[in-house]
């Protein structure tokens, strides 16, 4: 069945420092690739999505390109802030109306 | 627009007690819903998902049922809550396409003693 791997489940950094967070995904077809932001207290909420093979989805700072070749979403920002510490989410959705599925989560900590 | 809600927004529960948790989807017809727990700390795990009302496909049961009893409600109950069920309860809907960007609630923190 169709799965989603992140690798890190924790990533500390310091506010300027560069960030990936990878993602690997399988499934068959094209399924659409998201990634969800959860800050303490809340629920996940769409950070960006992308459908097609190297189409790029960004959103605040942050972006990822879709790479059927590899199969992977991996999550990129250049300059991170204290204010990005929260939980990053991959998930994939297919076109069979089935339920998303989520990677494990990434924490990530970054320190003024 | 959409809005989702979910009640109650915490409680605390003795072990054996029952429990039920709600979620109310308004400005959407015909939604996807799904629940979802988190361990503090931990990682998502998907539970349940219902695409029409009195239909719930079961992913992890840990215990806990739920039911769609109208096409904007989904409920989450046991009858005998156990201490692992203590964490974060989350409902989300989506659109008709399965590729849709799920949007979740507020979530209700369930502490079990």
């Amino acid at each position: 069945g169709d799965s989603v791997t992140q690798t890190e489940g924790q990533v500390a950094l310091s506010e300027e420092d560069f960030l990936t967070i990878h993602c690997n995904y399988s499934a068959s077809g094209y399924p659409t690739l998201f990634w969800y932001v959860q800050y303490p207290g809340e629920g996940p909420q769409l950070l960006f999505r992308a459908s097609r093979d190297k189409e790029k989805g960004s959103s605040r700072g942050f972006e990822a390109t879709y790479d059927k070749g590899t199969t992977s979403f991996h999550l990129r920002k250049a300059s991170v802030q204290e204010s990005d510490s929260a939980v990053y989410y991959c998930a994939l959705s297919d076109n069979n109306n089935n339920a998303p599925r989520f990677g494990a989560g990434t924490k990530l900590s970054v320190k003024p | 627009a959409q809005t989702i809600h979910q009640w109650p927004v915490a409680e605390i529960k003795a072990v054996g007690s029952p429990l039920s948790l709600g979620c109310t989807i308004k400005g959407k017809s015909s939604p996807n819903l799904y629940w979802y727990w988190q361990a503090t700390g931990g990682t998502l795990q998907q539970l349940f998902y219902s695409i029409t009302v009195g239909q719930v496909e079961s992913v992890v049961q840990l215990n806990l049922s739920a039911s769609r009893p109208k096409d904007d409600q989904f409920i989450l109950s046991t009858e005998k809550l156990l201490l692992s069920h203590s964490g974060f309860y989350l409902c989300a809907w989506n659109g008709d396409w399965g590729q849709d960007t799920q949007y979740f609630g507020p979530g209700t923190r369930l502490l079990v003693l």
